[in-house]
């Protein structure tokens, strides 16, 4: 089967400008996840959605992230205006269900200058 | 809230040597552990995994046990070579759709 798509695979920006990641998952995996993996660390939970329904945004910066899964498919990021502080990589993972485990896309490099 | 930590990084090992990095958790339920790998310019990959007590995950040579009684799923390879050099990732979820909560991750450098 295809993996998770990302695009684009790398982004250069200036600080306060704006940029979006597109994320198209595995056919019929109804559970998408943004991650932000900072450099040294862990990947960490931005948003996840349930078909087009947000599950938990809890830790998505709402001030200047956003994100939309149309028709509960393709999904955005989008980051408005950007800080130097967001120059990391952006996975997004999408899941089928219950025990069947997550699958990651190649992730999107951001770097902020 | 849940928790997962990795032994601190970077590992380098001689090709053939033994390979163990330790991780623990912490959570409020009877997590599913996991173990992803990231090699260089690629994305996450899972490893192995593992659902619930005394279960051991394995693949590629790795092992992990699920240890309840003192929190762990260490990592284990009895002879690493050159190519298992990536980062790896010690993570849990709840179960159900609850998203993975990651360790920091533990760089692996096996040289010649």
């Amino acid at each position: 089967e295809a993996g998770v798509a990302q695009s684009p695979r790398y982004k250069i920006i200036e600080k306060r400008q704006s940029v979006a990641f597109w994320c198209n998952p595995i056919s019929g995996h109804a559970t998408l996840y943004w991650y932000q993996q900072i450099l040294g660390q862990g990947p960490k939970l931005l948003i996840q959605f349930q078909n087009n329904g947000v599950v938990d945004d809890s830790q998505l910066p709402k001030d200047r992230f956003s994100a939309e899964r149309l028709k509960g498919v393709d999904s955005t990021l989008k980051i408005q205006p950007a800080k130097l502080e967001d120059s990391a990589v952006y996975l997004c993972a999408t899941s089928i269900g219950t025990g069947f485990g997550y699958t990651f896309g190649s992730g999107t490099r951001l770097t902020v200058v | 809230g849940n928790s997962v930590t990795q032994m601190e990084g970077p590992v380098t090992l001689s090709e053939e040597a033994f390979l163990t990095i330790n991780c623990t958790y912490t959570a409020t339920g009877y997590p599913s552990l996991f173990w992803y790998v990231q090699y260089p310019g690629e994305g996450l990959q899972l490893l192995l995994k593992a659902t619930k007590a005394d279960d051991k995950g394995s693949n590629k040579g790795f092992e992990a046990t699920y240890r309840k009684e003192t929190t762990s799923f260490h990592l284990e390879k009895g002879s690493v070579q050159v190519s298992d050099s990536a980062v790896y990732f010690c993570a849990l979820s709840e179960g159900g759709n609850t998203p993975l909560v990651f360790g920091k991750g533990t760089r692996l450098s096996v040289i010649a």
